[in-house]
């Protein structure tokens, strides 16, 4: 059980354009996702705390409009990189929390290449 | 401020060498601390979770435990197949449900 996707696993994109990435939860309800990021040999990063049904909560220092997130149903949550650069380059990785405990199950993360 | 520090950094062991990996931790008032394994490219993958002090989880060769400063993670025998990284991190009742991570303990284990 608890198991959670992220689609898609890589992706390469022209700088400029936009990018999205899902996030599911399989077998469970998560009314609260979590995205980070993770640079190379680093641990993970905080982007936002995205709750269904109402606006993401950013990060110090994360830009809310380069940094989209929707949370529309409790199985999915959204994460749209737009006018990517390459230096939003990096290792993607969701999680979803289940029921009224904190533990966090991952997906198993995009690689985002941005050209 | 809540903090995590794990140590040791990187960690080389002879397969079947026994050996324990340290999470330190300061936290306003202590939800929950959790073992995490991540394989390269990979998300992390959710191994413990401890509540309170003096309770201990065990899944195969793994085995956490849990003090009011630290946690340790205690690996049994270890097999080539342990290589990975070992993530800590702690929630707290002034985070909301967020993790404060650890940066990891690199763990190689030899054949």
């Amino acid at each position: 059980g608890a198991v959670v996707s992220q689609h898609p696993s890589r992706v390469i994109c022209k700088s400029g354009t936009s990018v999205k990435i899902e996030c599911r939860s399989l077998d469970f309800q998560a009314t609260t996702m979590f995205w980070y990021r993770q640079f190379p040999k680093q641990s993970l990063m905080l982007m936002a705390t995205s709750n269904e049904g109402s606006k993401a909560t950013y990060e110090q220092g994360v830009e809310k409009d380069k940094f989209l997130i929707n949370h529309a149903s409790l199985t999915l949550s959204t994460l749209t990189v737009t006018s990517a650069h390459p230096e939003d380059s990096s290792f993607y990785i969701c999680s979803a929390r289940q029921g009224p405990t904190d533990t966090q199950y991952f997906g198993p993360g995009t690689r985002l290449t941005v050209l | 401020e809540d903090q995590v520090t794990q140590s040791p950094e990187a960690l080389r062991l002879q397969e079947g060498e026994s050996s324990s990996l340290n999470c330190s931790y300061t936290v306003s008032g202590l939800r929950g601390l959790f073992w995490y394994r991540q394989d390269p490219g990979k998300g992390p993958e959710f191994l413990f979770t401890l509540y309170s002090a003096g309770e201990e989880k065990e899944k195969e060769r793994l085995k956490a435990t849990l003090t009011k400063k630290e946690s340790f993670l205690h690996i049994t025998a270890p097999k080539p197949e342990d290589s990975a990284t070992y993530l800590c991190a702690v929630s707290g009742s002034s985070n909301t449900g967020k993790l404060i991570f650890g940066q990891g303990t690199t763990l190689q284990v030899k054949p």
